[in-house]
């Protein structure tokens, strides 16, 4: 099984400012998944990032404001541009390996 | 989309006692998978299921997939079992880890 760790747990931010998130695997995989948690909410796909390829980003978001860089197999960051309070989220990293592995979150809040 | 809805959204158990959690998917599926998300926010993969019946341990859960439901036991509940179990799905033409979650079920086991 993958072993996920995810790089800050938490952080509080101001409005206007941008929060990159580090993910990294202990085993090389082709995709990995970036999730948001809105508070008391269910998760959601942000985007899909391959190693090599543009990031895949799923309805509602965008690229500008959620640019993903995918620089080896096993590593990956997602950064919340221009954050508001309706950004403050769990952010998850996940891979697949025929069960889903989660990363334990980076939970941010914007005041 | 596929739609997937999860019953009951909200659960209180007294500790010991068993439990079905279900889940609805209105589309073919290649993916099915069943969560716990602890009360620190760890998401936690409890079975890859597709189709079939598994077991582990205490938790059993069953998937009939020509009629689009999934059914997760919890037997002799104990309070560890409290957090949100997810159920996420993935189409049988898209991505495999591109998941779509339910809104969970919220369990609370109570000693």
């Amino acid at each position: 099984s993958a072993v996920i760790s995810q790089k800050p747990s938490r952080d509080i931010c101001q409005r206007g400012t941008s929060l990159t998130i580090q993910c990294q695997v202990d085993s090389q995989v082709t995709m990995m998944f970036w999730y948001r948690q809105q508070p008391g909410q269910s998760l959601t796909l942000i985007a899909t990032a391959n190693q090599g390829s543009e990031a895949t980003y799923e309805s509602g978001f965008v690229i500008d404001k959620f640019p993903i860089s995918r620089p080896n197999l096993t590593f990956s960051t997602l950064t919340v541009s221009n954050m508001s309070p309706e950004d403050s989220s769990i952010y998850l990293c996940s891979v697949d390996e025929d069960t889903q592995y989660f990363g334990p979150g980076t939970r941010l809040t914007v005041l | 989309g596929i739609q997937v809805e999860q019953s009951p959204p909200d659960l209180i158990l007294q500790e010991g006692a068993n439990s079905t959690l279900r889940c609805n998917f209105s589309d073919s599926v290649n993916n099915l998978q069943w969560f716990h998300q602890n009360p620190w926010g760890q998401l936690i993969n409890l079975f890859y299921i597709p189709s079939g019946t598994k077991q582990n341990g205490r938790l059993s859960a069953t998937t009939v997939a020509t009629e689009r439901y999934s059914l997760l036991y919890i037997s002799s509940s104990q309070t560890t079992d409290s957090g949100v179990y997810f159920c996420a799905v993935a189409l049988t033409t898209d991505s495999w880890g591109k998941l779509q979650f339910g809104a969970g079920t919220q369990v609370v086991v109570t000693p």
